[in-house]
């Protein structure tokens, strides 16, 4: 299994401030067939499923704010609020979808400062 | 715009079976997305239980292949979920969700998920 982790567990940030999380996988999620990150992230708030945000590690899904903002390559990837709002307090998830069984990370959680 | 909802019961005898169903509506589950179980527990986390495709064809988690089973449901269009052998361990949110697919490719995240079924194991 390809195994995700994330940094940090938790972080609180000042409304209007950047947020940054970073994510790895236990092996490269690059996939040589079409030169994309096999790459998601998404947003939980409490008692709701998750959000999808990001896929192929920096496609922004429909809708999704333009402060959401992912990079990385290959096993390192970071997720970026470029300006914190209230209503992104929530836990961020990023997933691998490279191989089977898909796997997630453990969720970082974002709250105000 | 798809639509998924988890239907079974929330609660479940320790050895017995887990049974969930996903309602979609707003798409086919004949079209070529797939279409996965998740679940979610604040021991494991979020875990992907296995996917089905056209009703037919299936990966499943091996760590859960021995006593999981996906089937759909096309004249309903719905897919199903059953977990065997259950304890304390299976107690989770269970979410079902649309695989994403783009550019003529189906891929492992998920663009739609329902709003998820808590199952406990529980005598």
């Amino acid at each position: 299994d390809i195994v995700m982790t994330q940094s940090p567990d938790s972080l609180a940030v000042s409304l209007g401030e950047r947020a940054t999380i970073n994510c790895k996988s236990s092996q490269s999620v690059l996939d040589s067939s079409n030169n994309k990150n096999h790459l998601a992230w998404y947003q939980q708030k409490p008692g709701l499923p998750p959000k999808l945000l990001i896929y192929w590690a920096s496609t922004r899904e429909s809708g999704v704010p333009d402060r959401f903002s992912g990079s990385g390559s290959g096993a390192d990837f970071t997720l970026t609020i470029s300006s914190l709002q209230a209503e992104d307090v929530a836990v961020y998830y990023c997933q691998q979808y490279y191989g089977v069984p898909f796997t997630f990370g453990p969720g970082t959680k974002v709250d105000i400062k | 715009q798809v639509q998924l909802q988890e239907l079974g019961p929330g609660l479940v005898k320790p050895s017995g079976t887990l049974s969930l169903t996903c309602v979609v509506s707003g798409d086919s589950i004949r079209s070529s997305n797939w279409w996965s179980w998740v679940r979610q527990s604040p021991a494991k986390g979020l875990e992907w239980i296995g996917e089905i495709h056209h009703s037919e064809y299936t990966n499943y988690n091996p760590s859960l292949k021995s006593r999981v089973t996906i089937s759909g449901d096309k004249s309903k269009n719905q897919f199903s979920l059953k977990l065997t052998s259950v304890t304390a361990a299976d107690t989770a949110v269970y979410y079902c969700a649309r695989g994403y697919c783009g550019g003529g490719r189906c891929f492992g995240n998920f663009d739609s998920w329902g709003q998820g079924a808590l199952v406990t194991v529980s005598s």
